[in-house]
C-alpha cells in the first residue's frame, strides 16, 4: 500500500532535548512538507522540500531543523530552541514538479508533548 | 499578507441536517482552492476548486468556488455521525514552482444523533 507514514505517534520529552520525527513516503512525490498544527490555529508550514538536499523554510521554521538525503524520508528535528513545541506535527507529500499537484497527502501524525 | 478565513468554527447539528461551511480568502496568485476532511488524525482529501461556478460532488458532500467574490462554500446534506470532523479548507499560492498551501483554521462539525 502506498501512503505516507510517521513515527512514532506519540512523543514525549523533556524540555531542553532535541527530538526527531520521523516521515517516510512511497509514493514516489518528488515534494515533502512539514506542519505544525495547534488548537484554534489550523495547520502552519514549517518547512518544505521540492527534491532531494534542498529544502526552504516556511512560515514558522524557527527551533527546527529538517534534512532531505533520501526522496522517500524527510525527518524534522525539533531543536531546544522552539519555545513552545509542545504540538501535534503533520507530514504531507505531492506529486512531481514536472506536473505540480497542489493537493497533499498527508500522514497520520506526531502528537509531541514537552515538559 | 495572504489569508484564509473559515467559518462558523464549530458547528453542531443533527444528523439529517444540512450544513455549509464556508471558506473566504485573500491570496496573491490564486491558483486552486482545497478541501480536506480531518477527524482523528490525517486530512484527507475531499475536493480541488480551480475555475468558478463549477461544482464538484461526492455523495452528500458537494462544493463550490466564486473566484470573483474570493470565497467557497462546502455543503454536507442529509448529515450522519460519520461526518463529524475538523473540515480544513486551503488555497494553493503558486510562488514559482512551489506546491504550497495555505490553510484556513477549520470548521469543528459535530453531528448529533
Amino acid at each position: 500500500d502506498g501512503g505516507i507514514t510517521q513515527s512514532p505517534k506519540y512523543l514525549f520529552r523533556k524540555e531542553g532535548q532535541n527530538v526527531t520525527l520521523s516521515c517516510e513516503q512511497n509514493l514516489n512525490h518528488d515534494a515533502m512538507y512539514w506542519y505544525r498544527q495547534d488548537p484554534g490555529q489550523g495547520l502552519r508550514l514549517i518547512y518544505y522540500s521540492q527534491i532531494v538536499n534542498d529544502f526552504q523554510k516556511g512560515d514558522i521554521a524557527e527551533g527546527y531543523s529538517v534534512s532531505r538525503e533520501k526522496k522517500e524520508s524527510f525527518p524534522l528535528t525539533v531543536t531546544s530552541a522552539q519555545k513552545n513545541p509542545t504540538a501535534f506535527y503533520l507530514c504531507a507529500s505531492s506529486r512531481h514538479r514536472e506536473q505540480p499537484s497542489y493537493e497533499q497527502y498527508f500522514g497520520p501524525g506526531t502528537r509531541l508533548t514537552v515538559t | 499578507e495572504d489569508k484564509v478565513v473559515q467559518s462558523p468554527l464549530s458547528l453542531v447539528v443533527h444528523e439529517g441536517d444540512t450544513v455549509t461551511l464556508n471558506c473566504s480568502y485573500e491570496v496573491t496568485n490564486f491558483r486552486s482552492l482545497l478541501w480536506y476532511k480531518q477527524e482523528k488524525k490525517a486530512p484527507t482529501f475531499l475536493f480541488m476548486l480551480t475555475s468558478s461556478g463549477i461544482e464538484k460532488k461526492s455523495g452528500r458532500l458537494s462544493s463550490i468556488l466564486d473566484k470573483k467574490e474570493l470565497f467557497s462554500i462546502l455543503n454536507i446534506t442529509a448529515t450522519q455521525t460519520g461526518d463529524s470532523a475538523v473540515y480544513l479548507c486551503a488555497v494553493a499560492n503558486l510562488g514559482g514552482a512551489t506546491n504550497k498551501l495555505i490553510f484556513g483554521t477549520g470548521t469543528l462539525l459535530a453531528v448529533q444523533p
